[in-house]
């Protein structure tokens, strides 16, 4: 079964930092190196919010406006695991954070987007004194 | 940056009776490769949001057939058919050109 866990959520301070973790497992036919990957956030009672994507080889970042500069996408394709690292942290950044397996990259030819087809549980963000 | 515009935001349903959300994008998402890059997620009750439809009109793996997308360029449309007890939830649309953005979400409950 495809599966991706994140971890490393919690409370944290103002201006804390925090590093979230998604650990894949599962996947069938490609591997982790295959996909881009993305994090999307719901702050409590609130949409879901697009945070940030990365390319399969993290040759490329997409990161929206708002954590421009404060965030850090990153991942470890020999660990299958995709990172967030989580800087500067105000009232506004309290979510669960989910990532999630974005488009397939088959080739340096071939690639196709099908949706984010897989997702995880979420990790519990909550930046509070 | 693409601003994803949903409506309704509300969606009282009956069972049995066919359902319908408009997503509008104020860019077009027809990306050179003739590909809408739209998809819809359902965010059921307490759980992780899962997909139902990608590039505008292909359903994911295991969607029922009474979900259809349909649309082009700035203009969307996700329909269910017959609309069941299990499909109460929000549904978002988002687009995927580079970035990616969600819409406000529309809450479809039971009337």
């Amino acid at each position: 079964e495809v599966q991706l866990v994140e971890s490393g959520g919690g409370l944290v301070q103002p201006g804390g930092s925090l590093r979230l973790s998604c650990a894949a497992s599962g996947f069938t036919g490609f591997s982790f190196s295959n996909y881009w990957m993305t994090w999307v956030r719901q702050a409590p009672g609130k949409g879901l919010e697009w945070v940030a994507t990365m390319k399969q080889d993290g040759s490329e970042k997409y990161y929206m406006d708002s954590v421009k500069g404060r965030f850090t996408i990153s991942r470890d394709n020999a660990k299958n695991s995709l990172y967030l690292q989580l800087y500067s942290l105000t009232a506004e950044d309290t979510a669960v954070y989910y990532c999630a397996r974005d488009r397939l990259v088959e080739s340096t030819t071939n690639a196709y987007y099908r949706g984010m087809d897989v997702w995880g549980q979420g990790t519990t963000v909550t930046v509070s004194s | 940056d693409i601003v994803m515009t949903q409506s309704p935001l509300s969606l009282p349903v009956t069972p049995g009776e066919p359902a319908s959300i408009s997503c509008r994008s104020s860019q077009s998402l027809l990306h050179t490769n003739g590909y809408n890059y739209l998809d819809w997620y359902l965010q059921k009750p307490g759980q992780s949001p899962q997909l139902l439809i990608y590039l505008g009109s292909n359903r994911a793996s295991g969607v029922p057939d009474r979900f259809s997308g349909s649309g082009s360029g700035t203009e969307f449309t996700l329909k269910i058919s017959r609309v069941e007890a299990e499909d109460v939830g929000i549904y978002y649309c988002m687009h995927a050109l580079q970035t990616r953005a969600f819409g406000q979400g529309t809450k479809v409950d039971i009337k």
